[in-house]
């Protein structure tokens, strides 16, 4: 089955960007992900859906500071000009046979 | 506006039972993929369960056989009723909108969440 890998932690300092990683595991480098936030004390946000050639379509009211893109079996969360509201968790999610898959997350934090 | 308020969260003891709604608004249920996702306290969020919209149901493992989803229609209203409840259970649970496409299921839009410990 497909497994999600997300390192544990990340930071970056105000205004400047940061790029989150999700590795899909081996045989599924073909796989389109979704991109999901987690502010503190929140219910999940979905951000984005991105696929493997690095095309994505994001959710409502999502700025354009975040972006993605994709290489091989990376897929990548940019986000620009941070701003204090973005620390947050963030967490990849993709699918399997009736199964849906999430990554075990980033927890990034704004210097 | 898209929302999804879930309810009936709570403490109760292990080997029980309790059932979780989820009100939605601005969508119709019974035409979309729907899911449950919980988050246990301090860790990532693990998925639970999902309905098609024809009615067909996909759990976890680690619920299988214990957890049931399910939907009203005229209440426009997802469940999930959850037996046999344990310790590991303990999470905040969270009701979703899927969005089905052709390459990719996601889920679009959340709920707030639903605390329910286990715990003599």
């Amino acid at each position: 089955q497909v497994v999600l890998t997300q390192s544990p932690s990340a930071s970056a300092s105000l205004g400047a960007s940061v790029k989150l990683t999700c590795t899909l595991s081996s045989g599924h480098s073909r796989y389109a992900i979704a991109w999901h936030q987690q502010q503190p004390e929140k219910g999940p946000r979905f951000l984005m859906k991105l696929n493997s050639d690095g095309s994505h379509s994001k959710g409502d009211g999502i700025p354009d500071r975040f972006s993605g893109s994709s290489s091989g079996a990376e897929r990548y969360l940019t986000i620009s000009s941070l701003q204090s509201e973005d620390e947050a968790d963030y967490y990849c999610q993709t699918w399997g046979t009736g199964i849906r898959v999430f990554g075990g997350g980033t927890k990034l934090t704004v210097l | 506006e898209v929302q999804l308020v879930e309810t009936g969260g709570g403490l109760i003891q292990p080997g029980g039972s309790l059932r979780l709604s989820c009100a939605a608004s601005g969508f119709t249920v019974s035409s979309n993929y729907m899911s449950w996702v919980r988050q246990a306290p301090g860790k990532g969020l693990e998925w639970v369960s999902v309905i098609y919209s024809g009615g067909s149901t996909y759990y976890a493992d680690s619920v299988k056989g214990r957890f049931t989803i399910s939907r009203d229609n005229s209440k426009n209203t997802l469940y999930l009723q959850m037996n046999s409840l344990r310790a590991e259970d303990t999470a905040v649970y969270y009701c979703a909108r899927v969005y089905s496409g052709y390459d990719l299921d996601y889920f679009d839009y959340w709920g707030q969440g639903t605390l329910v410990t286990v715990s003599s």
